[in-house]
Formats: C-alpha cells, sequence, structure tokens
C-alpha cells in the first residue's frame, strides 16, 4: 500500500540553525510530491511540490526540497530557521488509482524554533 | 477572490445531534473533498467529489454523509454525532485530473461532541 512516512513528529531547532524535516514515501512508481505548512488554527498551505524535471525545488520562505528517487525521499530544508517558521509540515503525495487522483499525508512534523 | 470558505469555524454538539458542515469555493474547481485532522494522525480523507452529482468514500467515510448539487459547494452532513467525531475538519479543492496540482484548503471547522 502506498504511504508517506514523516520521521519525527516534533523537531527543535535553534533560530539561525538548519532546518531538516523529513520524509519518506513507498509507491510503485513516482508519486507528484508535496510540503504543506500550518500555522495555528488555520488550513494547510503549499511550501513547494515536485511534480517532474530538475530534483531540486525551490518554495517560499526560504524553503527547499530533493526528490531522491533511489532513497525514495522528500526531505524539506531551510539553511537558517526564523521564528516564524515554526508552524506543522505536512508532506504529501498525489497518486492516481483508477484515474483519480488521491492525496496521502504524511502525519505532520510540528516545528519548534527556539530563541 | 475568497478561495475555499468553511462555516461555522467553531461548533459544540450533544452526541446523537445532526449537522452541516458547509463548504463552498470560488476558483471553479471540479475536484473537492474534505478531510478530518487529528493529533498524530495527519489529515485523513472522508469524503471526495470529482463534479456536481458525482461523490465517492474516502479513507474514513463511515457517520458522514456528503452530496454535490453545484460545483461551488460541497456540504458534509453527521447525521447522529459521536464524541469519536470531534475533530477539525477541512474542506480542500483542486483542478480535476490534474495530480500535479496542489489542493487549496479552507481554514477549517473545530468541531467538539459533547
Amino acid at each position: 500500500a502506498q504511504s508517506v512516512t514523516q520521521l519525527g513528529s516534533h523537531v527543535s531547532v535553534s533560530e539561525g540553525a538548519l532546518v531538516l524535516l523529513r520524509c519518506n514515501y513507498s509507491s510503485s512508481v513516482p508519486p507528484y510530491l508535496f510540503w504543506y505548512v500550518q500555522y495555528p488554527n488555520q488550513g494547510l498551505q503549499l511550501l513547494l511540490k515536485y511534480t517532474t524535471g530538475a530534483t531540486l525545488v525551490k518554495g517560499i520562505n526560504g524553503f527547499e526540497a530533493e526528490f531522491k528517487k533511489s532513497e525514495t525521499s522528500f526531505h524539506l530544508t531551510k539553511p537558517s530557521a526564523h521564528m516564524s517558521d515554526a508552524a506543522e509540515y505536512f508532506c504529501a503525495v498525489s497518486l492516481t488509482t483508477s484515474g483519480t487522483y488521491k492525496y496521502i499525508f504524511g502525519t505532520g512534523t510540528r516545528l519548534k524554533v527556539l530563541a | 477572490n475568497a478561495g475555499v470558505t468553511q462555516t461555522p469555524k467553531f461548533q459544540v454538539l450533544k452526541t446523537g445531534q445532526s449537522m452541516t458542515l458547509q463548504c463552498a469555493q470560488d476558483m471553479n474547481h471540479e475536484y473537492m473533498s474534505w478531510y478530518r485532522q487529528d493529533p498524530g494522525m495527519g489529515l485523513r480523507l472522508i469524503h471526495y467529489s470529482v463534479g456536481a452529482g458525482i461523490t465517492d468514500q474516502g479513507e474514513v467515510p463511515n457517520g458522514y454523509n456528503v452530496s454535490r448539487s453545484t460545483t461551488e459547494d460541497f456540504p458534509l452532513r453527521l447525521l447522529s454525532a459521536a464524541p469519536s467525531q470531534t475533530s477539525v475538519y477541512f474542506c480542500a479543492t483542486r483542478e480535476q485530473g490534474a495530480g500535479n496540482q496542489p489542493q487549496h484548503f479552507g481554514d477549517g471547522t473545530r468541531l467538539s461532541i459533547l
């Protein structure tokens, strides 16, 4: 069965430090891949997506992610954390079953940024 | 341009009561879906629709009904609320047939069942 795994339900980093949020997927074919961010009491907002082409994808707010097919991974990074990055982050894949695309979400990683 | 609008934002119900969560979109997207978000479980798909008059079950459909009479609206009905349905509910839309397109989310409805 297809699935998405986010390692670490909670991640803490110091302000200015590297942010690394991990996402692995299982699928028989490469899916479309997404990262979303959720701030308190809000819905999910798209950070970035990988569909085809360049495997290093840049998103909003200085985030980027690299699709590694051999590792079935799509880890999210940011060189320098800012206090405003504190939020919950979700990795998602889009897969087709019977001709309809469905999303599968990971369980989320809550990022805490320490002053 | 409002995007995806969910009402109400908060609701408290008693066990056995019924209610409808509203979702409206102005992006002319064919695909609409309902998710519930529970701590540690991510988002789980309840029902989805690929166009007016067409709906289908997702991962956790029991206890919920949907209908889609227009492109714009996709209400979610709880016929007899249970405490296990306490959750945050999100409506999302995207272009139909475009798996490489992101979903657009509403701000959610926070529902408590006593």
